[in-house]
């Protein structure tokens, strides 16, 4: 119950494209749902963080769209661009005391120029 | 822009040995976490901090894992003794209202 799961496991996009990434969570208690890019060597940098109380949330060329029934969140990337290929996690928490977080497996994207 | 600092970078120690991790979360983070990446993988929790006492120290290795947060600012990850096994990147993030950022990583390679 406390699994993210994340897919796909890798995604090539064509430069320009869109790419979306899906993650899926059993915990109803979860209600707080950030995004990470890593690149290979870094440490995950936050991207974009929804809570349950809005459907999407964008922020420039990333936007978060939340479907709380499915308890299903999607990361979609607008005109994908070669400096995005990265990997992708996505994660839950609980947004009160603590703050656990659990991670999904991750997506490798990359955009071919 | 503050960022969480994290030292040695990288760190290749030989089995058996004793490695040690430090890591300064940004300026009024209380909550410290220490996380273990495999690669390829998902980063795995093993220790979270609020302030000095530890939270979640439920997947730490405590056989072998120590972790400590003396004075709830900076921190310290100890293995001893080092196995192959845990050849890995070690993450250490600090978080402010659920915000989440974390460190450069230690890369560890156990030979």
């Amino acid at each position: 119950q406390q699994q993210v799961k994340q897919s796909p496991q890798s995604l090539i996009v064509q430069k320009g494209g869109i790419s979306i990434i899906n993650c899926a969570y059993e915990n109803t208690a979860f209600d707080y749902f950030p995004w990470y890019q890593q690149f290979p060597g870094k440490g995950p940098a936050l991207l974009i963080a929804i809570r349950p109380d809005v459907s999407e949330k964008k922020e420039g060329r990333f936007t978060i769209s939340f479907n709380k029934s499915a308890k299903q969140f999607s990361l979609h990337i607008m005109d994908s661009q070669p400096g995005d290929s990265a990997t992708y996690f996505c994660a839950a928490s609980i947004a009160s005391g603590t703050y656990k977080y659990i991670f999904g497996t991750g997506t490798r994207l990359k955009v071919l120029a | 822009e503050a960022e969480v600092a994290q030292s040695p970078r990288y760190k290749i120690t030989e089995k058996s040995q004793a490695v040690a991790f430090w890591c300064d979360p940004i300026s009024g983070h209380a909550t410290l976490y220490w996380y273990r990446q495999i690669l390829g993988q998902g980063p795995e929790l093993l220790v979270q901090f609020q302030d000095e006492s530890v939270v979640d120290d439920s997947q730490l290795p405590k056989d072998r894992f120590s972790a400590e947060r003396l004075k709830g600012v900076d921190s310290t990850l100890k293995i001893q003794p080092a196995e192959l096994g845990d050849s890995a990147m070690y993450l250490c993030a600090s978080s402010f209202a659920g915000e989440q950022y974390f460190g450069p990583g230690t890369r560890l390679t156990v030979t």
